[in-house]
C-alpha cells in the first residue's frame, strides 16, 4: 500500500464549479498535511497546510482533514481555467511524502 | 531573494557518463531536500540535509547516487554511472523547518540516452 494515495485523474470540471480533490494516507501518526499545486513544466508550490481535524479556508480553497478516516481533501470553489494543474497531497511522517498527484482540468 | 537555484535546467547525457546536478538553497534555510519526479512514481524524496549534515538518505536508489552539501549555500547530487532509468526531473527544495513550507527550485530535466 502506498503511503499517500491520490486519484490520478484527470478531474474535469466546468468553470465556476467546485472541484473536489481527495487524498488518503497510511501512517496514523501523521500530524501535518499539505496541498501543493504544480503547473505543467513547473515546480510544486504550497497552497494549503492543515494540522487539525476539520476545515481550513483560504480564499477559494478549503482543506478538510479527518484523521480517524486518514483522509484529507481540497475543495476549490468557483474554479477557474487558471486552476488547471496537478495537485499534490503531501503528508508529514518523519519526512514529507508526496502522492502522485491529481490532474485538474477546468474548462470554460 | 532569488529563490532556490538549480543548474543545469536540462541535461542530456549518454549511459555510463557522470552527471552532477547543483543547487543553491534560499539563504537562511537550514534544510535542503533532493527529490526526483517521474510520471510513474511521482515525487520521491532522495535525501535531505539539516545544517549541511545528511539526515536521511534512505531514498537514494543505489550506490550510483551520492549527494554532498559542503556549505550552507551549495549542494550537489551526482550520478555515476548514469543509466536510462535515471531519466527524470530532479528538484532541489529548501525550508526553514522540516515540516513547513518547502520552496522548490525550477528542477533539472535529466535525459540519459
Amino acid at each position: 500500500q502506498k503511503e499517500v494515495e491520490q486519484n490520478s485523474g484527470p478531474l474535469s470540471v466546468p468553470e465556476g464549479a467546485i472541484a473536489s480533490l481527495n487524498c488518503t494516507y497510511s501512517d496514523r501518526g501523521s500530524q501535518s498535511f499539505f496541498w501543493y499545486r504544480q503547473y505543467s513544466g513547473k515546480s510544486p508550490e504550497l497552497i494549503m497546510s492543515i494540522y487539525s481535524n476539520g476545515d481550513k479556508e483560504d480564499g477559494r480553497f478549503t482543506a478538510q482533514l479527518n484523521k480517524a478516516s486518514q483522509y484529507v481533501s481540497l475543495l476549490i470553489r468557483d474554479s477557474q481555467p487558471s486552476d488547471s494543474a496537478t495537485y499534490l497531497c503531501a503528508v508529514d511522517t518523519d519526512k514529507l511524502i508526496f502522492g502522485t498527484g491529481t490532474r485538474l482540468q477546468v474548462f470554460p | 531573494d532569488a529563490g532556490v537555484i538549480q543548474s543545469p535546467r536540462h541535461e542530456v547525457t549518454e549511459m555510463g557518463q557522470e552527471v552532477t546536478l547543483r543547487c543553491k538553497p534560499i539563504s537562511g534555510h537550514d534544510y535542503l531536500f533532493w527529490y526526483r519526479q517521474t510520471m510513474m512514481r511521482g515525487l520521491e524524496l532522495l535525501i535531505y540535509f539539516n545544517n549541511n549534515v545528511p539526515i536521511d538518505d534512505s531514498g537514494m536508489p543505489e550506490d550510483r547516487f551520492s549527494a554532498k552539501m559542503p556549505n550552507a549555500s551549495f549542494s550537489t547530487l551526482k550520478i555515476q554511472p548514469s543509466e536510462p532509468r535515471d531519466s527524470a526531473v530532479y528538484f532541489c527544495a529548501s525550508s526553514f523547518l522540516v515540516r513547513e513550507k518547502l520552496f522548490f527550485g525550477s528542477g533539472t530535466q535529466l535525459s540519459v540516452l
